[in-house]
């Protein structure tokens, strides 16, 4: 089976800008959930989604948005880009409901630059 | 709300030691609570995780970790050190007895360094 596959792998954009991160879940995982990690800190939580639904959000402006396909696949999108925006965005999914526990698979990352 | 402490942001062990890596949680509600691995970058990638089942949960690569409710602390373990297991380790906690909707909240990590 597959993991979870993000594109592209580096970005660097510049401050102001919009960009737009993918995700491919795992084969039959429906739930979708986004992290950014700063250089040297650990994740942190940015928003899940569930059947095309968001369904929870961390500490995050709006700014920052997503999108669930209905092939469960993902887009995190960021507007109005910001030095501090720099950093590794990891994707992770997840089986079953909106709820489970049951474990969090994770992409390799995309690692977001704003000069 | 919930909270994860990692204490040390590097440990360094010799060749063939023991490995302890510390992490107490904060959590208003019985929790769930994992350890990842980081390797330079790469994502992360589940060791073990807690699910209120038994309290001693072995993981992949020789590691264990034990919960121990009155000391809320869910420290990982491995009897004898490689050099492959230098990386970043994290904990993280989920709060909702079902977990997901609030997310992971992860620790800061823990470098682990690995001497021959």
């Amino acid at each position: 089976e597959t993991g979870v596959t993000q594109s592209p792998t580096h970005l660097i954009k510049t401050r102001g800008q919009q960009v737009t991160l993918r995700c491919s879940s795992q084969s039959g995982h429906n739930t979708v959930s986004w992290y950014q990690q700063a250089l040297g800190q650990g994740p942190q939580f940015i928003f899940q989604y569930y059947r095309e639904e968001e369904n929870g959000r961390g500490n995050f402006p709006p700014r920052f948005s997503g999108l669930q396909f209905p092939n469960y696949s993902s887009e995190l999108n960021v507007n109005a880009l910001e030095l501090d925006d720099s950093a590794l965005y990891l994707c992770a999914s997840s089986p079953g409901d909106s709820k489970s526990i049951r474990g969090y698979t994770f992409g390799s990352g995309t690692r977001l630059t704003v000069v | 709300a919930q909270s994860v402490t990692q204490l040390g942001s590097h440990v360094s062990v010799s060749e063939g030691a023991l490995v302890l890596l510390r992490c107490n949680y904060s959590s208003s509600v019985p929790p769930y609570l994992f350890w990842y691995v980081q390797y330079p970058n790469q994502g992360l990638q589940l060791l073990l995780k807690y699910t209120s089942a038994a309290t001693l949960v072995k993981g992949i690569n020789g590691f264990e970790a034990e919960f121990k409710k009155s000391e809320t602390s869910f420290h990982l373990t491995k009897p004898s050190a490689h050099m492959s297991d230098a990386a970043e380790y994290f904990c993280a906690v989920s709060g909702d007895r079902r977990g997901g909707a609030d997310g992971l909240t992860f620790g800061k990590g823990t470098h682990l360094i690995i001497q021959p």
